[in-house]
């Protein structure tokens, strides 16, 4: 089992919708990143959490420390928000990456 | 604006002949990450420089070797590539200070993808 999980690991959302993505995982963090990648290009980070919640735009991410998950969500989706949406859990000066969720936001 | 920057963008090399990757940042961040992130995956972390002290990940093989003459320059050495290095590279950087158990964002570049022909 990995440490970081992800779901859905593929979605399609017609544009103008409200997209949620989760992230569960397994070990001890000192905080949590939502990091945006585009197809063939390189890693933008979206959020750093270690409790409560963040609003950036239409991006929201919340994480449940107790619970250990977190979710991201994005509202009023947009075609250019296709991307592929990975969570990273941080421990020390490390980060251990789930296997991202590829968006595609259709017109 | 401030930035990390990864110098080629692409690199094709031949099986076995070295090749340099290089990162550099206006960050003036004390932490420097290569990552390997191959074609559907996620990154994997190579190694990172705490200041000048190199940390080597465990699965990371002999080929890979890294150099970081100061703070903003770092690079990845791939001493005799395979087929199965074909991967993009990706450089990251952050501000974590010495001893602190603090979290810091990582910002990455845009990636140097390689070919191995």
């Amino acid at each position: 089992k990995n440490e970081v999980e992800q779901s859905p690991q593929n979605l399609t959302a017609q544009e103008g919708e409200f997209i949620t993505i989760n992230c569960s995982y397994s070990v001890g963090i000192s905080a949590l990143h939502w990091l945006q990648q585009h197809p063939g290009g390189g890693i933008v980070s979206l959020f750093m959490l270690s409790s409560g919640k963040k609003k950036h735009g239409r991006l929201i991410a919340t994480i449940n420390i107790q619970e250990k998950h977190s979710s991201l969500h994005i509202t009023a989706s947009h075609p250019r928000d296709s991307a592929v949406y990975i969570c990273a859990v941080q421990a020390a000066s490390k980060l251990t990456f789930g296997t991202g969720t590829r968006l595609q936001v259709t017109l | 604006d401030a930035m990390v920057i990864q110098n080629p963008r692409y690199q094709v090399t031949q099986f076995g002949k070295p090749v340099t990757l290089s990162c550099s940042q206006t960050l003036n961040h004390n932490v420097m990450y290569w990552y390997q992130q191959k074609s559907s995956q996620a990154p994997k972390l190579l190694f990172h420089y705490y200041d000048k002290d190199f940390n080597n990940e465990a699965d990371t093989p002999d080929n890979f070797q890294s150099r970081r003459p100061n703070t903003s320059f770092c690079f990845l050495d791939i001493r005799s590539p395979g087929l199965g290095d074909a991967a993009m590279y990706l450089c990251a950087t952050s501000g974590q200070g010495t001893g602190t158990s603090g979290s810091y964002e990582q910002y990455f570049g845009p990636g140097t993808r390689l070919t191995v022909t």
